[in-house]
C-alpha cells in the first residue's frame, strides 16, 4: 500500500540553524512529491513539488528538497531557519494512478531565538 | 493571488445534527477535494469531484457524507448525522487539471461535534 513516513514528530532548532525534515514514501514507481506547510490557524500552503527531472527542487521561503530514488526519500531542507518558519510540515505523495494526495503525519517545527 | 475560501472557520454542532461545510474553489479549477485532519493525526483524503460527480472516495466517505457543487462556484460537504468522531479540521482543495499540477488548499473548517 502507498504510504508516507515522517519519522520526526517534533523538531526544535535555534534560529539561524540549518534544518532537514525527513520524508520517506512507499510506492511502486516514482510518485509526484510535495511538501506543504501549515502555520497555526492557517490552511496548507505548498512549499515545493517534484514531478520529474532535476532531483533538487527549490521552493518558496528558501526551502529546497531532494528526491533520492534509491532511498525513496524526499527530504526538506533550509540552510538558515527563521522564527517565522515555526509550523507543521507535511510531506505528501500523489500516486500517478489516482487523484488524491497521501499525507505523512507531519513534523512540528519549533524555532528558538 | 487566487485562493480557496472555506466557511465557516469553526462550527460547533450537536451529535446527530446535519452540517454543511462550504468552499469556494479557485475559479478556473476543475477538480475539487475534501480532506480531513483529526486532531493530532494525519491529513486524510475524503473525496474528489470532477464534472459534477464523485471521481474517487475513501472508505471514510460513507453514506453519511455527500458533496455537491450547487451553483458552479460553491463546493459543499454535507454530513447528515454527525458523530463525535467527525470532529476534525476539514480542508477543501482544488486543482486546475489532473496530473502535473498542485492542489491548493483552503484554510480549513474546524468542526466540533458535542
Amino acid at each position: 500500500a502507498q504510504s508516507v513516513t515522517q519519522p520526526d514528530i517534533h523538531i526544535t532548532v535555534s534560529e539561524g540553524a540549518s534544518l532537514e525534515l525527513r520524508c520517506n514514501y512507499s510506492y511502486g514507481a516514482t510518485p509526484y512529491l510535495f511538501w506543504y506547510v501549515q502555520s497555526p490557524g492557517q490552511g496548507l500552503q505548498l512549499l515545493l513539488k517534484y514531478f520529474s527531472g532535476d532531483t533538487l527542487v527549490q521552493g518558496i521561503k528558501g526551502f529546497e528538497a531532494e528526491f533520492k530514488r534509491s532511498q525513496s526519500s524526499f527530504n526538506l531542507r533550509k540552510p538558515s531557519v527563521h522564527w517565522s518558519d515555526a509550523a507543521e510540515y507535511f510531506c505528501a505523495v500523489g500516486p500517478h494512478n489516482t487523484d488524491k494526495l497521501i499525507f505523512g503525519t507531519g513534523t512540528r517545527l519549533q524555532v528558538f531565538p | 493571488e487566487p485562493e480557496v475560501t472555506q466557511t465557516p472557520s469553526h462550527q460547533v454542532t450537536q451529535m446527530g445534527q446535519e452540517v454543511i461545510l462550504r468552499c469556494v474553489p479557485i475559479s478556473n479549477h476543475l477538480y475539487f477535494y475534501w480532506y480531513r485532519q483529526i486532531l493530532g493525526q494525519k491529513v486524510e483524503f475524503l473525496v474528489s469531484f470532477y464534472n459534477n460527480e464523485i471521481s474517487e472516495k475513501s472508505e471514510i466517505f460513507d453514506d453519511q457524507f455527500s458533496v455537491e457543487r450547487p451553483d458552479g462556484s460553491n463546493f459543499t460537504l454535507k454530513i447528515r448525522s454527525t458523530k463525535l468522531e467527525d470532529s476534525a479540521m476539514y480542508f477543501c482543495a482544488s486543482r486546475r487539471t489532473q496530473g502535473l499540477t498542485e492542489a491548493f488548499f483552503g484554510q480549513g473548517t474546524r468542526l466540533t461535534v458535542v
